[in-house]
């Protein structure tokens, strides 16, 4: 158990949709991390939020956006949902400026979601 | 962050040591090697890092050659769980962009 919790585990939904992953971070980490994996595809670098404020963003689409609340949990809204929206979606987290530990960064076991 | 090259799948057998390479001939010197898994479907794993010297935790050994420009993740009694991707990741600690990025990994199949 990495201490990342995300809901919901599995979520169907139709195209056209909206949808919202939550994610609670590990206690006292500050940077939350979203990933995208599709079917046989690689782990996809999505967003990154620092104590709430946005840190870095990757290959993420304008139709999806992400927040990162005072508690510190996050959420990533994906919207107008598409057929190849299908994937499994990673939260992760880490605590941030510990130089000497490396800053690792862990995973949730992710919410798959399928677009139909 | 510097890119790493991994041999796409190997295969080993049950009780056997494992050892995966990784090559990371353009490492800068504040850079660590992060190795992590994800058995299928999972999440993925945080497995060991390290910066130049060799480092052993409960689940594996990781050994970085003296010019740390390769690397070797052993696992040191694969056992069928282990079957898994397993990516290499060389990354700065202090970065501003703290992301992962995340290669195809090494395919490893554990055969009993």
């Amino acid at each position: 158990d990495s201490g990342v919790t995300q809901t919901p585990k599995h979520l169907i939904t139709a195209t056209g949709q909206r949808v919202t992953l939550r994610c609670s971070p590990r206690s006292g980490d500050l940077s939350v991390y979203w990933y995208q994996q599709s079917l046989d595809q690689g782990l996809q670098f999505l967003i990154q939020y620092y104590n709430g404020e946005e840190r870095a963003k990757g290959n993420i689409l304008e139709r999806f956006s992400a927040q990162q609340f005072p508690d510190l949990h996050s959420e990533l809204n994906l919207s107008s949902l598409e057929l190849g929206d299908s994937a499994l979606y990673f939260c992760a987290s880490s605590e941030s400026g510990t130089g000497l530990s490396g800053n690792t960064i862990y995973f949730g076991e992710g919410s798959w979601l399928t677009v139909v | 962050d510097a890119k790493t090259t991994q041999p796409p799948s190997m295969d080993c057998a049950e009780g056997r040591a494992a050892n995966l390479p990784c090559n990371h001939s353009t490492i800068s010197g504040n850079e660590y090697v992060y190795w992590y898994r994800q058995i299928h479907s999972q999440g993925p794993q945080y497995i060991i890092h390290g910066l130049k010297n060799n480092e052993t935790n409960e689940m594996a050994s990781l050994i970085i050659t003296e010019d740390r420009k390769s690397s070797t993740l052993i696992l040191p009694h694969a056992t069928l769980r282990d079957t898994a991707v397993y990516y290499c990741i060389v990354r700065a600690p202090r970065s501003n962009d703290y992301k992962l990025s995340f290669g195809a990994g090494t395919t490893v199949t554990v055969r009993a």
